[in-house]
């Protein structure tokens, strides 16, 4: 059974730092590429950032470029987001994704964790 | 950025009705549309891949269709356990982009 499970969250002040994390099993981690993806609750969703499987490709949100840095360790099975510089518009529920394929282009996203919240607030 | 809308943003239906949602994309994604379903305090569930493809275990009163830029989900005989929010999302290229929601109410 494919289970995904973030942590890292927390009330956090404007402009500090904060470490997700997602621990992956049931599937082989390293075939897969893994996204981020965050909503504000009750609202709507954003992609936040996408890593190939062997890391060679990441892609970000404009919202997000220069201050996140997306990044996994194939040897624990686990997938990670680096977030500076935080805003209170960064305020969020973060889930980390995986898609229905190993296709590096597949952005059908199948799993998902149960997420973990991130409040960015003075 | 590919721009998803969705209509309507809400939606009051009842038990047994047959209800349409539709999202359009503000350039053509070629069929690459899924649709989601969430429910309060749970992550997204797919439903629907590639405009049309039933996703696994999911019932098939759910179905999807459309090409270029609009695409529609439609419930054939709504159950309890349909009422929720429903998300489009292209994954055409990068970035993938949602909709805004359309969240389906008991009448």
């Amino acid at each position: 059974e494919v289970q995904l499970v973030e942590s890292g969250g927390g009330l956090i002040q404007p402009g500090r730092s904060l470490r997700l994390s997602c621990a992956a099993s049931g599937f082989t981690f390293e075939d897969y590429a893994m996204h981020w993806v965050r909503q504000v609750p009750g609202k709507g969703l954003e992609w936040v950032s996408s890593l190939s499987g062997d890391s060679g490709r990441l892609d970000y949100a404009e919202s997000v470029k220069g201050r996140f840095s997306i990044s996994r360790d194939n040897a624990k099975n686990s997938l990670y987001l680096q977030m500076n510089n935080l805003r209170p518009e960064d305020t969020a529920l973060y889930y980390c994704a995986r898609p229905r394929s190993n296709s590096p282009y597949d952005k059908n996203f199948l799993y998902w964790g149960q997420g973990t919240l991130v409040t960015v607030s003075s | 950025d590919i721009q998803m809308t969705q209509s309507p943003s809400f939606l009051s239906a009842s038990v047994g009705d047959r209800v349409t949602i539709t999202c359009r994309a503000s350039q053509t994604i070629t069929g690459y549309l899924n649709w989601y379903l969430q429910k309060p305090g749970k992550a997204p569930k797919l439903l629907i891949h590639d405009a049309s493809g039933l996703q696994s275990g999911v019932p098939s009163r759910f179905s999807g269709g459309g090409s270029g830029t609009d695409y529609s989900l439609t419930i054939s005989s709504l159950q309890p356990e349909d009422f929720a929010t429903y998300f489009c999302q292209h994954s055409h290229g990068n970035p993938p982009t949602f909709g805004q929601g359309t969240r389906l109410e008991i009448k």
